[in-house]
């Protein structure tokens, strides 16, 4: 299993700012994956990050609203640029690191005011 | 396209009830996999099982047993003798797409809320 921490684990943002989110693994892992759930839905994928490559983005989702970084194999951030209402979500990062099974961390609960 | 259909929104049923949580899906692979989350008031994701498309086996693990029927392309999910703690969000979810080095990217059905009345 992996053991997945994110910061924050919540945050109040005002519209306009941004906000940059932790995601740190206690192992070494290749892909990692950011997701959104907004409120009473299910989750959906933002993008894929693979160290030392340009994050892989789903349809609806660029690279200018949502930034990311993958510095190291333990690592990543997921920055929500220039934010509204329509992005308060909990944002999950997971790791799948090798066996199949997919975790997921914690979660980060943002509201935008 | 990969697609999961939860059909139950939401299931209410009286503790120690036996409950069970559809989840039908559709994907063009002939490999695959299958997966159940429980997703707990607090908002945490927990992984429950995963099961590959070559795996037909049914699978029981205390309460909690899985039916996975490729000819209707059904994982089904039973509780049995539900109790209070089993009160969450249950995502089906479906795995097809090859992110590179191994992982594979998860397709979400929308969730079925159990809640479980003592």
């Amino acid at each position: 299993s992996a053991v997945i921490s994110q910061k924050p684990s919540r945050d109040i943002c005002q519209r306009g700012t941004s906000l940059t989110i932790q995601c740190q693994v206690d192992s070494q892992v290749t892909m990692m994956f950011w997701y959104r759930q907004q409120p009473g839905q299910s989750l959906t994928l933002i993008a894929t990050a693979n160290q030392g490559s340009e994050a892989t983005y789903e349809s609806g989702f660029v690279i200018d609203k949502f930034p990311i970084s993958r510095p190291n194999l333990t690592f990543s951030t997921l920055t929500v640029s220039n934010m509204s209402p329509e992005d308060s979500s909990i944002y999950l990062c997971s790791v799948e690191p090798g066996k199949g099974e997919q975790f997921f961390g914690p979660g980060t609960r943002l509201t935008v005011l | 396209a990969q697609k999961v259909t939860q059909a139950q929104t939401e299931i209410s049923v009286v503790e120690k009830e036996d409950v069970t949580l559809d989840c039908v899906y559709e994907t063009r692979d002939t490999t695959y996999y299958l997966f159940w989350y429980k997703q707990p008031p607090s908002g945490e994701l927990v992984f429950l099982i995963r099961r590959n498309s070559f795996d037909e086996q049914n699978e029981i693990s205390g309460r909690y047993s899985w039916n996975f029927q490729k000819s209707t392309s059904s994982f089904n999910f039973t509780i049995t003798a539900s109790q209070v703690v089993d009160s969450a969000v249950y995502f089906c979810a479906l795995s097809d797409v090859y992110s590179g080095a191994g992982s594979y990217q998860l397709t979400f059905g929308k969730g079925t809320k159990l809640s479980v009345i003592p």
